[in-house]
């Protein structure tokens, strides 16, 4: 029963690197979610995937692309790595059809930049 | 915009009732999260209220919504040391609303002395 996973959990990279974080789920939910969650500021959507084949734009896009690659695989990918975007990620996934369409989220992944 | 508003901690004493509080803007809001996050691990669904109903009752868990005053909360019964964590109130809305995308709080820390 694995829910949402992700990998890696730990990375530490440098700046100017890239890399990206996968995400999987096996409850054959339309939707899966990007946040990081930064100390004092909750968390913030970065994009989101309402179903397979479309992304959009969340609250904070800017410096991250994602791929919605089949329905149970949504990717996010840091294509020049900065301080700031060090944080903890976490992806999350719901399911449309049910009413109150709780968001179910992984362990997170911990992203340091120096 | 949207946002959601939370003290950010609370503590209390084995045993005692904690009540973490939550203010949102969003009128419409169909349904309304309670998330809970342990050291090092990602959101889990705690519980959850529809718009219509002003209490939900689930074992240790209550919660009270007035709407007029856009006023959430949460109390935990014979609060355990095993409920130390971080809270967080969610609302439905902000980027694609229809899709399931929640606005978080900041989170309440919640500490439980022995």
């Amino acid at each position: 029963n694995a829910g949402v996973t992700q990998t890696p959990k730990f990375q530490v990279l440098k700046t100017g690197q890239s890399m990206t974080l996968q995400c999987a789920q096996d409850m054959n939910h339309n939707s899966m979610y990007w946040y990081r969650q930064d100390p004092g500021m909750g968390l913030r959507l970065i994009y989101y995937s309402a179903s397979e084949g479309t992304t959009d734009k969340g609250e904070v896009p800017n410096g991250y692309n994602v791929s919605r690659l089949n329905k149970r695989e949504f990717s996010l990918r840091l294509e020049s790595a900065a301080p700031s975007q060090t944080s903890v990620y976490f992806c999350a996934s719901s399911d449309i059809w049910t009413a109150n369409q709780p968001q179910h989220f992984g362990d997170g992944t911990r992203l340091s930049i120096l | 915009g949207e946002d959601v508003e939370q003290s950010l901690f609370l503590s209390v004493r084995e045993g005692d009732s904690s009540v973490i509080n939550c203010t949102y803007t969003d009128s419409s809001s169909t349904y309304l999260y309670w998330y809970k996050q342990e050291p090092g691990a990602g959101l889990q669904l705690l519980t959850y209220i529809f718009s219509n109903m002003d209490m939900k009752q689930d074992q240790r868990l209550t919660v009270l919504l007035n709407k007029k005053d856009k006023h959430l909360s949460l109390r935990i019964a014979d609060t355990q040391t095993g409920d130390s964590a971080i809270y967080f109130c969610a609302e439905k809305g902000g980027y694609g609303g229809s899709q399931g995308n929640l606005i978080f709080g900041k989170g309440t820390k919640l500490s439980v002395k022995p």
